[in-house]
Protein backbone atom coordinates (compact mmCIF):
# COMPACT_ATOMS: atom_id res chain seq x y z
CA UNK A 1 0.00 0.00 0.00
CA UNK A 2 1.60 3.25 -1.01
CA UNK A 3 2.41 5.92 1.65
CA UNK A 4 3.15 9.67 1.53
CA UNK A 5 5.31 11.16 4.04
CA UNK A 6 6.09 14.87 4.15
CA UNK A 7 8.35 16.48 6.34
CA UNK A 8 8.62 18.89 7.90
CA UNK A 9 4.96 19.37 9.34
CA UNK A 10 4.97 22.69 9.92
CA UNK A 11 7.81 25.23 8.74
CA UNK A 12 8.10 29.13 9.46
CA UNK A 13 11.17 31.10 7.43
CA UNK A 14 12.10 34.47 7.32
CA UNK A 15 10.99 36.19 4.23
CA UNK A 16 13.56 36.20 1.28
CA UNK A 17 15.18 32.83 2.36
CA UNK A 18 15.66 29.83 0.13
CA UNK A 19 13.69 26.78 1.60
CA UNK A 20 13.18 23.01 0.89
CA UNK A 21 10.15 20.53 1.44
CA UNK A 22 10.26 17.21 1.20
CA UNK A 23 8.04 14.20 0.28
CA UNK A 24 8.84 10.52 0.66
CA UNK A 25 6.67 7.33 -1.06
CA UNK A 26 7.02 3.81 -0.32
CA UNK A 27 6.07 2.27 -3.73
CA UNK A 28 8.77 3.11 -6.45
CA UNK A 29 6.08 2.32 -9.15
CA UNK A 30 4.36 5.32 -9.67
CA UNK A 31 3.29 7.01 -13.07
CA UNK A 32 3.66 10.79 -11.75
CA UNK A 33 4.12 13.12 -8.71
CA UNK A 34 2.46 16.32 -8.48
CA UNK A 35 2.55 19.51 -6.20
CA UNK A 36 0.22 21.62 -4.77
CA UNK A 37 -0.82 24.29 -2.64
CA UNK A 38 -3.72 24.67 -0.63
CA UNK A 39 -4.99 27.87 1.06
CA UNK A 40 -6.77 27.71 4.17
CA UNK A 41 -10.14 26.61 3.56
CA UNK A 42 -9.60 26.55 -0.36
CA UNK A 43 -8.98 23.63 -3.00
CA UNK A 44 -6.14 22.69 -4.72
CA UNK A 45 -3.97 24.35 -6.93
CA UNK A 46 -1.52 22.16 -9.02
CA UNK A 47 1.70 23.91 -8.84
CA UNK A 48 4.14 21.20 -10.66
CA UNK A 49 3.64 17.81 -12.15
CA UNK A 50 6.40 15.93 -12.76
CA UNK A 51 5.94 12.54 -14.81
CA UNK A 52 7.84 9.09 -13.66
CA UNK A 53 10.53 9.66 -16.63
CA UNK A 54 11.28 13.12 -15.59
CA UNK A 55 13.70 14.37 -12.72
CA UNK A 56 12.28 17.69 -12.31
CA UNK A 57 10.21 20.25 -13.13
CA UNK A 58 10.55 24.43 -12.69
CA UNK A 59 8.71 27.27 -12.73
CA UNK A 60 9.07 30.64 -11.57
CA UNK A 61 10.50 30.49 -8.01
CA UNK A 62 9.38 26.97 -8.01
CA UNK A 63 11.05 23.83 -8.75
CA UNK A 64 10.88 20.34 -8.35
CA UNK A 65 12.73 17.03 -8.36
CA UNK A 66 11.59 13.54 -8.30
CA UNK A 67 14.55 10.26 -7.75
CA UNK A 68 11.77 7.56 -8.14
CA UNK A 69 13.89 4.85 -7.04
CA UNK A 70 14.40 6.28 -4.02
CA UNK A 71 11.36 7.14 -3.14
CA UNK A 72 11.66 11.19 -2.97
CA UNK A 73 10.86 14.23 -4.42
CA UNK A 74 11.69 17.79 -2.68
CA UNK A 75 10.07 21.01 -3.43
CA UNK A 76 12.20 24.39 -3.36
CA UNK A 77 11.45 27.77 -3.24
CA UNK A 78 13.48 30.17 -4.02
CA UNK A 79 13.45 33.87 -2.34
CA UNK A 80 10.67 32.98 -0.16
CA UNK A 81 7.50 35.91 -0.54
CA UNK A 82 4.66 36.37 2.55
CA UNK A 83 2.52 35.11 -0.48
CA UNK A 84 3.95 32.23 -0.40
CA UNK A 85 2.30 30.85 2.82
CA UNK A 86 0.08 28.12 2.51
CA UNK A 87 -0.32 24.02 2.80
CA UNK A 88 2.02 22.66 -0.08
CA UNK A 89 0.65 18.79 -0.62
CA UNK A 90 3.12 15.96 -2.46
CA UNK A 91 0.69 13.60 -4.23
CA UNK A 92 1.74 10.35 -6.36
CA UNK A 93 -0.18 8.82 -8.50
CA UNK A 94 0.45 4.98 -9.02
CA UNK A 95 -0.68 1.50 -11.56
CA UNK A 96 -3.61 1.72 -9.63
CA UNK A 97 -4.77 5.55 -11.17
CA UNK A 98 -5.72 7.07 -7.52
CA UNK A 99 -3.64 9.73 -6.08
CA UNK A 100 -2.54 9.18 -2.58
CA UNK A 101 -1.90 12.07 -0.74
CA UNK A 102 0.94 13.10 2.18
CA UNK A 103 -0.81 15.57 4.89
CA UNK A 104 1.25 18.54 3.55
CA UNK A 105 3.54 21.09 5.07
CA UNK A 106 2.17 24.32 6.45
CA UNK A 107 4.30 26.96 5.56
CA UNK A 108 4.67 30.58 7.08
CA UNK A 109 6.77 33.24 5.62
CA UNK A 110 7.22 35.66 8.45
CA UNK A 111 7.37 39.23 6.65
CA UNK B 1 -14.13 26.91 -19.43
CA UNK B 2 -13.31 28.22 -16.25
CA UNK B 3 -11.85 24.93 -14.71
CA UNK B 4 -13.44 22.70 -12.42
CA UNK B 5 -16.60 23.94 -10.71
CA UNK B 6 -18.14 22.36 -7.32
CA UNK B 7 -21.79 23.63 -5.65
CA UNK B 8 -22.41 24.49 -3.52
CA UNK B 9 -19.69 25.85 -1.41
CA UNK B 10 -20.71 25.29 1.79
CA UNK B 11 -23.52 23.05 3.23
CA UNK B 12 -24.23 22.99 6.70
CA UNK B 13 -27.16 20.24 7.44
CA UNK B 14 -29.12 18.85 10.77
CA UNK B 15 -27.73 14.82 11.06
CA UNK B 16 -29.55 12.38 9.64
CA UNK B 17 -30.76 14.56 6.41
CA UNK B 18 -29.33 13.98 2.86
CA UNK B 19 -27.36 15.78 1.11
CA UNK B 20 -26.09 16.19 -2.70
CA UNK B 21 -22.91 17.75 -4.11
CA UNK B 22 -22.38 18.50 -8.10
CA UNK B 23 -19.32 18.66 -9.96
CA UNK B 24 -18.73 20.15 -12.68
CA UNK B 25 -15.23 18.88 -14.73
CA UNK B 26 -13.04 20.47 -17.37
CA UNK B 27 -15.22 19.33 -20.48
CA UNK B 28 -12.96 17.67 -22.32
CA UNK B 29 -11.59 15.54 -19.12
CA UNK B 30 -12.37 12.46 -19.07
CA UNK B 31 -11.67 11.15 -15.36
CA UNK B 32 -13.05 12.32 -12.49
CA UNK B 33 -11.94 11.65 -8.71
CA UNK B 34 -13.82 12.48 -5.76
CA UNK B 35 -11.99 13.30 -2.25
CA UNK B 36 -12.90 13.67 1.32
CA UNK B 37 -10.29 16.32 3.18
CA UNK B 38 -10.66 16.80 7.31
CA UNK B 39 -9.01 19.05 9.11
CA UNK B 40 -4.88 18.54 8.97
CA UNK B 41 -4.76 16.02 6.71
CA UNK B 42 -4.65 15.28 3.32
CA UNK B 43 -7.25 14.27 0.41
CA UNK B 44 -8.18 10.75 1.03
CA UNK B 45 -9.65 8.83 -2.09
CA UNK B 46 -13.22 8.07 -2.12
CA UNK B 47 -14.34 7.09 -5.77
CA UNK B 48 -13.49 8.08 -9.57
CA UNK B 49 -14.93 7.87 -13.30
CA UNK B 50 -13.01 7.08 -16.30
CA UNK B 51 -16.35 8.50 -18.81
CA UNK B 52 -19.67 7.42 -17.35
CA UNK B 53 -18.15 4.31 -15.51
CA UNK B 54 -17.67 4.05 -11.53
CA UNK B 55 -13.99 2.38 -11.76
CA UNK B 56 -13.00 2.00 -8.57
CA UNK B 57 -14.63 3.08 -4.76
CA UNK B 58 -13.01 3.07 -1.53
CA UNK B 59 -13.30 1.33 2.01
CA UNK B 60 -14.43 4.85 3.04
CA UNK B 61 -17.49 5.27 0.86
CA UNK B 62 -20.00 3.34 2.77
CA UNK B 63 -23.20 2.40 1.84
CA UNK B 64 -24.62 5.83 2.48
CA UNK B 65 -22.46 7.51 -0.09
CA UNK B 66 -23.01 6.91 -3.73
CA UNK B 67 -21.68 8.65 -6.62
CA UNK B 68 -22.68 8.98 -10.12
CA UNK B 69 -21.78 10.35 -13.74
CA UNK B 70 -24.03 10.17 -16.27
CA UNK B 71 -23.59 10.72 -19.15
CA UNK B 72 -19.38 11.15 -18.75
CA UNK B 73 -19.97 14.60 -17.55
CA UNK B 74 -20.97 16.46 -14.09
CA UNK B 75 -20.96 14.40 -11.48
CA UNK B 76 -23.04 14.07 -8.11
CA UNK B 77 -22.11 12.61 -4.95
CA UNK B 78 -24.44 11.88 -2.22
CA UNK B 79 -24.73 11.19 1.61
CA UNK B 80 -27.84 9.83 2.84
CA UNK B 81 -28.61 10.03 6.75
CA UNK B 82 -25.56 12.28 7.46
CA UNK B 83 -23.82 11.93 10.58
CA UNK B 84 -21.31 14.01 12.24
CA UNK B 85 -18.53 12.14 10.67
CA UNK B 86 -19.04 13.63 7.58
CA UNK B 87 -18.13 16.70 8.30
CA UNK B 88 -15.18 17.33 5.77
CA UNK B 89 -13.85 19.37 2.52
CA UNK B 90 -15.29 17.22 -0.34
CA UNK B 91 -13.07 17.77 -3.61
CA UNK B 92 -13.55 16.95 -7.38
CA UNK B 93 -10.71 16.34 -9.35
CA UNK B 94 -10.69 15.79 -12.98
CA UNK B 95 -7.61 14.74 -15.56
CA UNK B 96 -7.35 13.53 -19.29
CA UNK B 97 -5.87 10.09 -19.74
CA UNK B 98 -4.84 8.67 -23.01
CA UNK B 99 -7.73 6.38 -24.70
CA UNK B 100 -4.45 4.04 -25.99
CA UNK B 101 -2.43 3.28 -22.92
CA UNK B 102 -4.50 5.56 -19.81
CA UNK B 103 -1.29 7.48 -19.67
CA UNK B 104 -1.90 10.88 -17.83
CA UNK B 105 -1.83 13.69 -20.51
CA UNK B 106 -2.55 16.41 -18.07
CA UNK B 107 -2.19 16.93 -14.31
CA UNK B 108 -5.22 16.96 -11.70
CA UNK B 109 -7.23 20.01 -11.79
CA UNK B 110 -9.17 20.46 -8.35
CA UNK B 111 -12.44 22.08 -7.82
CA UNK B 112 -12.22 24.77 -4.69
CA UNK B 113 -14.50 21.98 -2.98
CA UNK B 114 -17.67 21.85 -0.95
CA UNK B 115 -17.33 22.15 2.95
CA UNK B 116 -19.66 20.05 4.64
CA UNK B 117 -20.96 20.63 8.19
CA UNK B 118 -23.12 18.37 10.31
CA UNK B 119 -24.95 19.25 13.08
Amino acid sequence: KQEVTQIPAALSVPEGENLVLNCSFTDSAIYNLQWFRQDPGKGLTSLLLIQSSQREQTSGRLNASLDKSSGRSTLYIAASQPGDSATYLCAVMGRDDKIIFGKGTRLHILP
Amino acid sequence: DTGVSQNPRHKITKRGQNVTFRCDPISEHNRLYWYRQTLGQGPEFLTYFQNEAQLEKSRLLSDRFSAERPKGSFSTLEIQRTEQGDSAMYLCASSLVSRRDSSLLYGYTFGSGTRLTVV
